[in-house]
């Protein structure tokens, strides 16, 4: 089955603990992106990968990291998480253009 | 920079009943993509359909119709014969190319009564 996996689906850690999403696709797509989701204000793009080691910020990138050292993989780092990186995470990935993305389940993130 | 809006946070409707979400966007590019998602309460992001600038006609996938006006920069969804699995939220979005950033807006929660 196509898809984009993303775990874990609840996380729940403490100022200052480095943690890591992992997100993988099976569908060969070069596209990858990560998103946040927060009450009122829809969905903003933290950053994309157009390739292996192909990475760019997107609209909100401050506090995160990201790697694409294969095709399939594109982790989201937090290197020292802070509460208002309480959030709903999406991974997304895409084929080309104009055919939109595939989203992950997501993962729903507090920091306390 | 590009933005959508949503101007209904909330909408209601009947089963078998039709609704129309709107959605208007505001760009200087004449090549893009219009899309519209659904997430239900299980949050999955789920593309419903999906729009090429381009493209004068309007899409269509079963229940799900668009009216897109160019001009206008308007891209609203109609949903016919609702049904109770239509309750969730809807999110349009605007996008240049893949890769780049979907622009969402910041939704439409569309409820559907029996």
């Amino acid at each position: 089955e196509a898809q984009v996996t993303q775990n874990p689906r609840y996380l729940i850690t403490v100022t200052g603990k480095k943690l890591t999403v992992t997100c993988s696709q099976n569908m060969n797509h070069e596209y990858m992106s990560w998103y946040r989701q927060d009450p009122g204000l829809g969905l903003r793009q933290i950053y994309y990968s157009m390739n292996v080691e192909v990475t760019d910020k997107g609209d909100v990138p401050e506090g995160y990291k990201v790697s694409r050292k294969e095709k399939r993989n594109f982790p989201l780092i937090l290197e020292s998480p802070s509460p208002n990186q309480t959030s709903l995470y999406f991974c997304a990935s895409s084929l080309n253009r104009g055919h939109g993305y595939t989203f992950g389940s997501g993962t729903r993130l507090t920091v306390v | 920079a590009q933005t959508v809006t949503q101007s209904q946070p909330e909408m209601s409707v009947q089963e078998a009943e039709t609704v129309t979400l709107s959605c208007t966007y505001d760009t200087s590019e004449s090549d893009y993509y219009l899309f519209w998602y659904k997430q239900p309460p299980s949050r999955q992001m789920i593309l419903v359909i999906r729009q090429e600038a381009y493209k004068q006609q309007n899409a269509t996938e079963n229940r799900f119709s668009v009216n897109f006006q160019k001009a206008a920069k308007s891209f609203s969804l109609k949903i016919s014969d609702s049904q109770l699995g239509d309750a969730a939220m809807y999110f349009c979005a605007y996008g240049l190319q893949a890769g780049t950033a979907l622009i969402f807006g910041k939704g439409t929660t569309l409820s559907v009564s029996s």
